[in-house]
């Protein structure tokens, strides 16, 4: 168990460009999640995935922001035309569903500025 | 909506002294309760989870908590805390509806233990 990775740590890109962060589940685990987390403030839900299906989507994810998990494997979650508002740590956790428990495993995240 | 309050931004405290961090939730129907722990540079982990059964809840690293309905508080205690305590805590509630995949978080306490 090596834990979720996130890649990369931190990323700093110019106001309209596009980014993409990775996040590498722990093996075995079908369910994925993204959590953005602004400074000050709690993590906030963004979307989720079981295997490669997407079966929810925050109201926070607009036009511009894009998940994917192809094989139900890695998720990718793409920004296009950065804003300054996005600015924040985008957080990826995964679990797998035992019974009627549950965990969710959380990466260190990555941190997205935007200047 | 759920929503989740930590009134206390930050809490100092003194190495061994008892500590409680608050929490308190807006929901009128069933709720899953979390706490969660973030150290710097760290993903958040799972401190200790509510779902049902016993209102008193004991979790790793010698913290505990109690669910209120009447009170709908979940306060997170601990008797005695160490230097390694220093962290930001998270209150999280989801719907037993969906179980673990939607986590509304509060807004965090940083808790401060100096020698």
């Amino acid at each position: 168990d090596t834990g979720v990775s996130q890649n990369p740590r931190h990323k700093i890109t110019k106001r309209g460009q596009n980014v993409t962060f990775r996040c590498d589940p722990i093996s075995e685990h079908n369910r994925l999640y993204w959590y953005r987390q602004t400074l000050g403030q709690g993590p906030e839900f963004l979307t989720y995935f079981q295997n490669e299906a997407q079966l929810e989507k925050s109201r926070l994810l607009s036009d511009r922001f894009s998940a994917e998990r192809p094989k139900g494997s890695f998720s990718t979650l793409e920004i296009q035309r950065t804003e300054q508002g996005d600015s924040a740590m985008y957080l990826c956790a995964s679990s797998i569903k035992q019974a009627t428990n549950e965990k969710l495993f959380f990466g260190s995240g990555t941190q997205l500025s935007v200047l | 909506a759920q929503s989740v309050t930590q009134l206390d931004s930050q809490v100092p405290v003194f190495e061994e002294a008892p500590v409680e961090l608050r929490c308190n939730y807006s929901s009128s129907v069933s709720v899953y309760l979390f706490w969660y722990v973030q150290y710097p540079n760290q993903g958040l982990q799972l401190l200790l989870k509510y779902l049902s059964g016993s209102t008193l809840v004991k979790g790793i690293n010698g913290f505990e908590a109690e669910f209120n309905k009447s009170q709908t508080s979940f306060h997170l205690r601990k008797p005695s805390v160490h230097i390694s305590d220093t962290a930001e805590y998270f209150c999280a509630v989801s719907d037993p509806d969906t179980g673990f995949q939607k986590l509304v978080f509060g807004t965090g306490t940083r808790l401060l233990v100096s020698p």
